[in-house]
């Protein structure tokens, strides 16, 4: 089983403020990184899905930057607001060996509250 | 609209008993995906499938079997092998990748076992 770690496990914020979020997973054999946002009541939404080492998206508010070589992404909201208040999950996908191709494997997510 | 429907949203069954659980799709994905989540966890891959007719068995295959007859189509049984099957079930489906394709989710399934 693909070993994932999101932290934190949550995280409370107060409105205007910024926050980040961490994603490690095994280095070898990378290929992909998704983020998703899980808003209560709802089904997850992609947010990003990067390949490159270095690489960096972003969406609004919400960026993210990827390092494959030591297994790790940030994801950062600008000025956080109430309606960003979701789960966030991180996941790899496939792997570059051919093993798990198509496989995606989710972390235990972060737990946003952004209080007003 | 193009998206991807799970039925029933809520699920009930008797201990001992089979159920399966509904996934389609309409927006012409060739991959599909099984998760379950419980309190306090991330989603766990159950079974995914890349073609029709073929899938593979994900983390926590164990009790559970799916079918792929149909493209738009990914049903997947909880059978009485499963140990602890009361949890959050969500489908998803993606173009066909190696891992980089963008997933789409369905609204879940909550299955209780009473």
């Amino acid at each position: 089983i693909l070993n994932v770690e999101q932290s934190p496990q949550s995280l409370h914020v107060q409105e205007g403020d910024s926050t980040n979020f961490t994603c490690s997973f095994p280095s070898s054999n990378f290929y992909a990184l998704h983020w998703y946002r899980w808003e209560t009541a709802k089904s997850p939404e992609a947010l990003f899905v990067m390949t490159l080492n270095g690489d960096e998206k972003k969406k609004g508010r919400i960026s993210a930057t990827l390092n494959t070589k030591e297994g790790y992404s940030y994801l950062y909201i600008k000025g956080s607001q109430p309606e960003d208040s979701a789960t966030y999950l991180c996941a790899p996908g496939g792997n570059a060996g051919g093993t798990s191709y198509g496989k995606l494997t989710f972390g235990q997510g972060t737990i946003l509250t952004v209080h007003p | 609209d193009g998206g991807i429907t799970q039925s029933p949203k809520y699920l009930f069954r008797k201990e001992g008993q089979n159920v399966t659980l509904s996934c389609e799709q309409n927006l012409n994905h060739d991959a599909m995906y099984w998760y379950r989540q419980d309190p306090g966890q991330g989603l766990r891959l159950i079974y995914y499938s890349q073609i029709v007719n073929d899938f593979q068995k994900g983390d926590i295959a164990e009790g559970y079997s799916v079918s792929r007859e149909k493209k738009e189509s990914f049903p997947l049984t909880v059978t009485s092998a499963q140990k602890n099957p009361t949890a959050f079930y969500l489908c998803a489906s993606s173009i066909l990748s190696g891992g980089d394709a963008e997933a789409f989710f369905g609204q879940g399934t909550r299955l209780t076992v009473v």
